[in-house]
């Protein structure tokens, strides 16, 4: 009864490094994506998978790479972090990516600082 | 594209108070609408939804009807509880978007 687990919770990271966010499911969707949160602007999507092998960009793609090679993962990597990356990070989940009332289930979130 | 608009914030009530938080949208098709809540140091929970006009989302104690006539689904509470203290947001999807568009989020404060 997992649902959707994010790691880590909080990092740190110096101008310029790497680092993956982890983000899993276990409720076989075909829909995982990530979203950054900022103050004020609620909250805005990175990029998607409509399923394993099928990724696309969202609103702010900039910066981050995602590759989804399982049903169940959705890595998401910055490959050279810059102090605008510094945001709130949830990976969330869905069975179907479109309406139909299908409610998206969110991980508990990853606290970037970039400093 | 697709937007939403919400109350701007911060809210701060005395426990027992009425809330409403307003939310309206833009939408191309007929979207889905969402109210979800992000407790301190948290993700966002699904807290009720909608999915045709005139229906009524509710949960735990929270009610928010589609208005497709005024693009409306304003949150509200008759009696607010100390633990309701969160940040409330207003999403919707809509046609083949792949995505939940989210409005910037009401932080509620509730006093005992």
């Amino acid at each position: 009864n997992a649902g959707v687990t994010q790691t880590p919770k909080f990092q740190v990271l110096k101008t310029g490094q790497s680092m993956t966010l982890q983000c899993a499911q276990d409720m076989n969707h075909e829909y995982m994506s990530w979203y950054r949160q900022d103050p004020g602007m609620g909250l805005r999507l990175i990029h998607y998978s409509v399923g394993a092998g099928i990724t696309d960009q969202g609103e702010v793609p900039n910066g981050y790479n995602v590759s989804r090679s399982t049903t169940e993962d959705f890595p998401l990597r910055l490959l050279s972090a810059a102090p605008s990356q510094t945001s709130v990070y949830f990976c969330a989940s869905s069975l179907r990516p479109t309406g139909a009332g299908y409610g998206y289930t969110f991980g508990s979130g990853t606290r970037l600082t970039v400093v | 594209g697709d937007s939403v608009t919400q109350m701007e914030g911060p809210v701060t009530l005395s426990e027992e108070a009425f809330l409403t938080i307003n939310c309206t949208y833009t939408a191309t098709g007929y979207p889905s609408l969402f109210w979800y809540v992000q407790y301190p140091g948290e993700g966002l929970q699904l807290l009720l939804k909608a999915t045709k006009a005139d229906d009524k989302g509710s949960n735990k104690g929270f009610e928010a009807t589609y208005r497709k006539e005024t693009t409306s689904f304003h949150l509200e509470k008759g009696s607010v509880q100390v633990s309701d203290s969160a940040v409330y947001f207003c999403a919707l999807t809509s046609g083949s978007a792949r995505q939940l568009t989210f409005g910037s989020g009401t932080q509620l404060t509730v006093l005992p």
